[in-house]
């Protein structure tokens, strides 16, 4: 089993640009989730999916659009990317209150 | 009051010490509640439950004190290995985990 993959693992983007960061699980899981983490603040809940066919927005979900495409699948869409957004971004799912994350992507914006 | 609240180190420890961190929680309807690891540049990872009655793993003990809202973990005989950021993690019902901003160890050698 892979568990959770992200794709890509480092991406550059100007301020304005627009991009999608893709997430597949392969456990069955049904809840996913998408954070940022950024140094001194720990990990901030931008969007998670509770079933397929369900979203629902976290702590910091300007600026994001989410899509689960299917029950392997979440992705995360930057309309047209800050600065701000710079981070490391991990997905996740979850199986019995346990979380299970991918190995992060890390994106600068310019 | 942040929901949870952890000490954000570092701990720097020599090998073979015991350390010992504790977090505190806000929410008191929390009912899960979990220590994650996470290494430098790498994702989080489960390192272990906290049950009402404490609980053990090898090295690694952690307790949980539902009156105070608070979970400890101990770490004994440190390893260079335990080098790493150390998550407190509660749950209420079906929401969301919520992490604390983790407790930095460093060992020594």
């Amino acid at each position: 089993n892979a568990g959770v993959t992200q794709t890509p693992k480092f991406q550059v983007l100007k301020t304005g640009q627009s991009m999608t960061l893709q997430c597949a699980q392969d456990m069955n899981h049904n809840s996913m989730y998408w954070y940022r983490q950024d140094p001194g603040m720990g990990l901030r809940l931008i969007y998670y999916s509770a079933s397929e066919g369900t979203t629902d927005k976290g702590e910091v979900p300007n600026g994001y659009n989410v899509s689960r495409l299917n029950k392997r699948e979440f992705s995360l869409r930057l309309e047209s990317a800050a600065p701000s957004q710079t981070s490391v971004y991990f997905c996740a799912s979850s199986a019995q209150g346990v979380q299970y994350f991918g190995p992060g992507t890390r994106l600068t914006v310019t | 009051r942040k929901e949870v609240e952890q000490d954000p180190g570092p701990f720097n420890v020599p090998e073979g010490a015991t350390v010992a961190f504790n977090c505190t929680y806000s929410n008191s309807a929390s009912q899960s509640f979990f220590w994650y690891r996470q290494d430098c540049r790498k994702e989080p990872k489960l390192l272990m439950s906290v049950y009402s009655s404490g609980n053990e793993d090898g090295r690694f003990t952690a307790q949980l004190n539902r009156a105070s809202q608070y979970i400890s973990l101990l770490i004994r005989d440190s390893k260079l290995s335990d080098s790493a950021t150390y998550l407190c993690v509660v749950r209420a019902g079906n929401t969301p985990l919520v992490f604390g901003k983790g407790t930095r160890l460093s060992v020594i050698a």
